[in-house]
């Protein structure tokens, strides 16, 4: 069955690093993938769309990577701030606009 | 614009209780979902609309679950009988065609007690 992996746990860093977040899917084949931004008692925000032609997309301080080889797409925030901590989704197209949600992960940032 | 709207923000029912949940999306998106929130099961896509008519409902859990969307600006999800089980938050979402990111509503929590 198709199956959409972040990692549970929070990832914890400090103010000014980079931080790496993953997702990995199996039994997918996806047109493109989405990241969104979620934080406590809002619904999900869209930050970035990447398409499966394309290896790397950029945003500000955002960056995400496509391989459809290895089957997984990194996402990245340069000089992390406070402000970027919440929770994290990936999404998959898995046909006629739908999308597929992994279950996200936490991201704190400390001062 | 304002976004999508979900209401009412909050519900806490009694079992048995039939609950509607309402959603506006925005403007011109041909597209509206309804997904539902846990801890335990993430995100699930409960059914979805394109121009109105409903696409794929598989993912609605039982029928005492329905959605309706008597036009392009307005759907309701309603459960009935509510069950504990259907406690969660509910968003309403939507999107025009194409490779575009989806725009959410607020949410509704939902408690059935």
């Amino acid at each position: 069955s198709q199956k959409i992996e972040q990692n549970s746990e929070a990832l914890n860093i400090q103010e000014g690093k980079t931080a790496t977040l993953t997702c990995n899917y199996t039994n997918y084949s996806p047109a493109y993938l989405q990241w969104y931004r979620q934080d406590p008692g809002r619904g999900p925000v869209f930050l970035l769309l990447i398409r499966e032609n394309e290896k790397e997309k950029r945003k500000e301080r955002l960056k995400v990577t496509f391989d459809t080889t290895l089957k997984q797409s990194l996402f990245h925030i340069t000089a992390s701030q406070p402000a970027d901590s919440a929770t994290y989704l990936c999404a998959l197209e898995k046909g006629y606009s739908t999308l597929t949600f992994g279950k996200g992960t936490m991201l704190l940032v400390s001062p | 614009d304002a976004g999508v709207i979900q209401s009412p923000r909050h519900e806490v029912t009694e079992m048995g209780q039939e609950v509607t949940l309402r959603c506006k999306p925005i403007s011109g998106h041909d597209y509206l979902f309804w997904y539902r929130q846990t801890m335990m099961r993430g995100l699930e896509l409960l059914i979805y609309f394109n121009n109105n008519v409903p696409i794929d409902d598989s993912g609605m859990p039982e029928d005492r679950f329905s959605a309706k969307m008597p036009n392009a600006s307005f759907s309701t999800l309603k459960i009935q009988p509510s069950e504990p089980r259907d406690s969660a938050v509910y968003f309403c979402a939507s999107s025009q065609t194409g490779d575009y990111g989806y725009t959410f509503g607020s949410g509704t929590r939902l408690t059935v007690v």
